[in-house]
């Protein structure tokens, strides 16, 4: 089934380290997001990225890194310098494409990854 | 003002019900609208996408977008306890540019 694979679901980490949170998609979409969930606030932008090998900041990026060298993947690094990372983190992609065609502009989620520091 | 705005709730129905979901945005460039649903500790799903106005209908449930108030909503028939969860509405101006999310509603449908 076409669709957003994240891993791993549940990841504990401790302070100082940095981790790597995992997205695969094979809806061949060229966009690829990841977006922060706290609770009781909205879905904050990270980091994304339209096309191979390049990606733009979002409203968030401190503290993150990514890269996009393959369509279908587009991993995401919580480093160390992120000050509150504990949180749910959920990759997403859409299609480019001309506007009102079919099956274009949705956006679709993977499961998410919850990131716990200890 | 944000971009978009949308009612926290908490939303609480009896079984059957009719639900009305709300979002409001203040940017006129947007012409790609969704509705998604969350359950808890789970990623959101689509539920509906609309492009530019009008209404869309799949099964119990039916989107509105009415760009001349710059408002969506999304209506539930026939509410279900399956429905209880947290809906989130979204919306971007083009393909493959960035979205924007109303913080969601937390809807309870009591049996």
């Amino acid at each position: 089934d076409g669709g957003i694979t994240q891993s791993p679901k549940y990841l504990f980490r401790k302070e100082g380290q940095n981790v790597t949170l995992s997205c695969e998609q094979n809806l061949n979409h060229d966009a690829m997001y990841w977006y922060r969930q706290d609770p009781g606030q909205g879905l904050r932008l990270i980091y994304y990225s339209q096309i191979v090998n390049d990606f733009q900041k979002g409203d968030i990026a401190e503290g993150y890194s990514v890269s996009r060298e393959k369509k279908e993947s587009f991993p995401l690094t919580v480093t160390s310098a992120q000050k509150n990372p504990t949180a749910f983190y959920l990759c997403a992609s859409s299609a480019l494409g001309l506007a009102g065609g079919a099956n274009t502009g949705e956006l679709f989620f993977g499961e998410g990854s919850r990131l716990t520091v200890l | 003002q944000k971009e978009v705005e949308q009612d926290p709730g908490p939303l609480s129905v009896p079984e059957g019900a009719i639900v009305s979901l709300n979002c409001t945005y203040s940017n006129s460039a947007f012409q790609y609208f969704m509705w998604y649903r969350q359950y808890s500790r789970k990623g959101p799903e689509l539920l509906m996408y609309t492009y530019s106005s009008g209404n869309k209908e799949d099964g119990r449930f039916t989107a509105q977008v009415d760009k001349s108030s710059k408002y969506i909503s999304l209506f539930i028939r026939d509410s279900q306890p399956s429905d209880s969860a947290t809906y989130l509405c979204a919306m971007s101006a083009n393909t493959g540019n960035q979205f924007y999310f109303g913080t969601g509603t937390s809807l309870t449908v009591i049996p």
